[in-house]
């Protein structure tokens, strides 16, 4: 079974600094999925990056990146150019052969202005 | 176009009382997922659907849970009776055909069982 580890209940950012998010993982599958996903004080789950695990590009989408580090059984994600709309909880995920989210417990990013 | 809908937003009812939580995926959406979110225990899959289907309940707590997909663009989680440690988050989400793999969420219910 995979488990999915966030070591960082909370994290604070100045404005338009970079702030990196770790996780980590544990599976003993070789194929396997890895998700950001952002929760807005709205409560709404909203998916912010995805990688695929047999890619060994690390996925980027505007300012969000990741660094995959599959020996490592490491995924973090980095933040550029902070805004005070990234202001959120922000879970890690793996998905396992059964297409099943397996959670992280989450990290509260705060932005300050 | 509209994303995952979820009705109510907000639901508080008395302990015993029975529950019914909405969900209508985006069209053309194959897949249907039942989340529930604690403090104490994070982010849980209750339940998917695929094509209608209910594929792994193993996650559904307990007979008290029950959930239903009538149609490809509804689908019910259903508690009875209810008690107060149901009290929760409940995400509904929805993924295409073939692609498990982007589940978009719905605003999710905040469910208070007293």
């Amino acid at each position: 079974a995979q488990t999915v580890t966030q070591s960082q209940p909370e994290m604070s950012v100045q404005e338009a600094e970079t702030v990196t998010l770790s996780c980590t993982y544990d599976t003993s599958e070789s194929d396997y999925y890895l998700f950001w996903y952002k929760q807005p004080p709205s409560r709404q789950m909203i998916l912010v990056i995805r990688q695929e695990a047999y890619k060994q590009q690390n996925a980027t989408e505007n300012r969000f990146s990741v660094n995959f580090q599959k020996a490592a059984k490491s995924f973090s994600l980095k933040i550029s150019d902070s805004q005070l709309g990234d202001a959120a909880m922000y879970f890690c995920a793996g998905m396992d052969s059964n297409y099943q989210l397996i959670w992280g417990a989450g990290t509260k990013l705060i932005i300050k202005p | 176009d509209a994303g995952v809908i979820q009705s109510p937003r907000h639901e508080v009812t008395e302990m015993g009382q029975e529950v019914t939580l909405r969900c209508k995926p985006i069209s053309g959406h194959n897949s249907l997922f039942w989340y529930r979110q604690t403090m104490m225990r994070g982010l849980e899959l209750l339940i998917y659907f695929n094509n209608n289907v209910p594929i792994d309940d193993s996650g559904m707590p307990e007979d008290r849970f029950s959930a239903k997909m009538p149609n490809a663009s509804f689908s019910t989680l259903k508690i009875q009776p209810s008690e107060p440690r149901d009290s929760a988050v409940y995400f509904c989400a929805s993924s295409p055909q073939g692609d498990y793999y982007e589940q978009y969420f719905g605003p999710g219910t905040r469910l208070t069982v007293t």
